[in-house]
């Protein structure tokens, strides 16, 4: 089956500093990758969609300028959290929908922890 | 390596009972996450297990046997609106989550 990664799988940086996280679709190209964050209680939070070549798409309440979304290829996505604060500290999950795939049909990674000391 | 299984589509009538299963090989364990995704939309968590035994919530209930790997998502009074596709997904060890491909779940009247 489709299997989409990221790296780092968890990740701990001081307040201030900028972190980047990968995430790759290994066996299929993906148009559009999604960028997720979980809450405490389980919930997912959809902060941005992104397309390949294109800008990305943010959900309202989700700062653009903190929250660098790159969709440089049909494989990779990036998240760059800039300037991060220990608000930030949270599990962040990509998904990645195939090129070709079912319409809505999505594969998601396992996740990155941040943690911001 | 790990792996979570679930049917790949499930139909089912208006106002009856289904049952999506979701069977899971992972290095550990640290709960079962159920979701709801319509299409287009990001998903909806339903339900967290870590412990054996039944979770309800309303015409949803969630089971989990550790010793079996082994979860299920008990869907009562099927309303359309139910037609979504259902993620069943595990914490490893690592704490990373482990993804089944989803069940879609069409309901018919």
């Amino acid at each position: 089956g489709a299997v989409v990664s990221q790296h780092p799988s968890r990740v701990i940086c001081k307040s201030g500093t900028s972190v980047k996280i990968e995430c790759r679709s290994l066996d299929f190209q993906a148009t559009t990758m999604f960028w997720y964050r979980q809450f405490p209680k389980q919930s997912l939070m959809l902060m941005a969609t992104s397309n390949e070549g294109s800008k990305a798409t943010y959900e309202q309440g989700v700062e653009k300028d903190k929250f660098l979304i790159n969709h440089a290829s049909l494989t990779l996505s990036t998240l760059t959290v800039t300037s991060a604060h220990p608000e930030d500290s949270s599990f962040y999950i990509c998904s990645a929908r195939e090129l070709s795939g079912e319409v809505g049909k999505q594969y998601f990674g396992p996740g990155t922890r941040l943690t911001v000391t | 390596g790990q792996n979570i299984d679930q049917p790949t589509e499930m139909t089912a009538t208006e106002g009856a009972i289904v049952q999506i299963n979701c069977t899971y090989q992972t290095s550990g364990f640290n709960g079962l996450f159920w979701y709801q995704q319509h299409a287009g939309e990001a998903p909806t968590f339903l339900s967290y297990n870590v412990l054996d035994g039944l979770e309800e919530k309303g015409r949803f209930s969630s089971f989990l046997s550790r010793s079996k790997g082994y979860s299920y998502l008990l869907l009562k009074e099927l309303q359309m609106k139910d037609s979504a596709s259902y993620l069943c997904a595990v914490k490893d060890s690592n704490y990373q989550l482990i993804w089944g491909a989803g069940t879609k779940l069409i309901i018919k009247p």
